[in-house]
């Protein structure tokens, strides 16, 4: 069974930093890209950023440019989010998604999400 | 406020056919395949059509999906209980350089 499984989630301060890793199983991801959505508490999905087959090309949306980092590690078809200057509004369920095809693609394989709250 | 624009709600009786529109721009839908995305209650957000109007595997017929210019729809035939959920549409946008989603459509079967 093809597996997406999102971990590192929890209760962090404003400010603070937090990495997230998404681990697949069941098959080989690497020659795909991978994405994070997040999902605000009773809000819609909205595109974290994405990470290229080989890691060598990263994109993100505007809201998290410059503040979150995504990497990976084939050798253990493990994505990363690494999340540093953390806000209220970046408190969601973040989902891991594998990107099938480019910009005419989609995501085809989604986790079951891990969820980031960040208070004081 | 989501770059696509979907109805925040839509309604149908158990065996009736509704549609949920997605409205986009030149950046995206215009120029971009539209996907289609599924979220039962309480769970993650499962592929539905692909690239204008493809189904993966499993995905009944009863749903079916268009294009024409900027905006998108999904339909649903023979409505039942179990497509209660929330729609969102997807695409590229080049302005934008990333991926951008609709609101969300929650979906109620009376």
């Amino acid at each position: 069974e093809v597996q997406l499984l999102e971990s590192g989630g929890g209760l962090v301060q404003p400010g603070g930093s937090l990495r997230l890793s998404c681990a697949a199983s069941g098959l080989t991801f690497n020659n795909f890209a991978r994405s994070w959505v997040r999902q605000a508490p009773g809000k819609g999905l909205e595109w974290v950023g994405a990470i290229s087959g080989n890691g060598g090309s990263t994109y993100y949306a505007d809201s998290v440019k410059g503040r979150f980092t995504m990497s990976r590690d084939n050798s253990k078809n493990t994505v990363y989010l690494q999340m540093n200057s953390l806000r209220a509004d970046d408190t969601a369920v973040y989902y891991c998604a594998r990107n099938y095809g480019d910009q005419e693609g989609f995501f085809d394989y989604w986790g079951q999400g891990t969820l980031v709250t960040v208070s004081s | 406020q989501s770059v696509l624009t979907q109805p925040p709600s839509a309604s149908g009786t158990p065996g009736q056919r509704v549609t949920i529109s997605c409205s986009g721009s030149s950046s995206n839908i215009g120029t971009k395949t539209v996907n289609w995305y599924q979220q039962l209650p309480g769970t993650a957000p499962k592929l539905l059509i692909y690239r204008n109007n493809q189904r993966p595997s499993g995905v009944p017929d009863r749903f079916s999906g268009s294009k024409s210019g900027t905006s998108a729809s999904l339909a649903i035939s023979g409505l039942q209980s179990e497509d209660e959920a929330d729609y969102f549409c997807a695409a590229w946008d080049d302005r934008l350089n990333g991926w951008v989603f609709g609101g969300g459509t929650k979906l109620t079967v009376l």
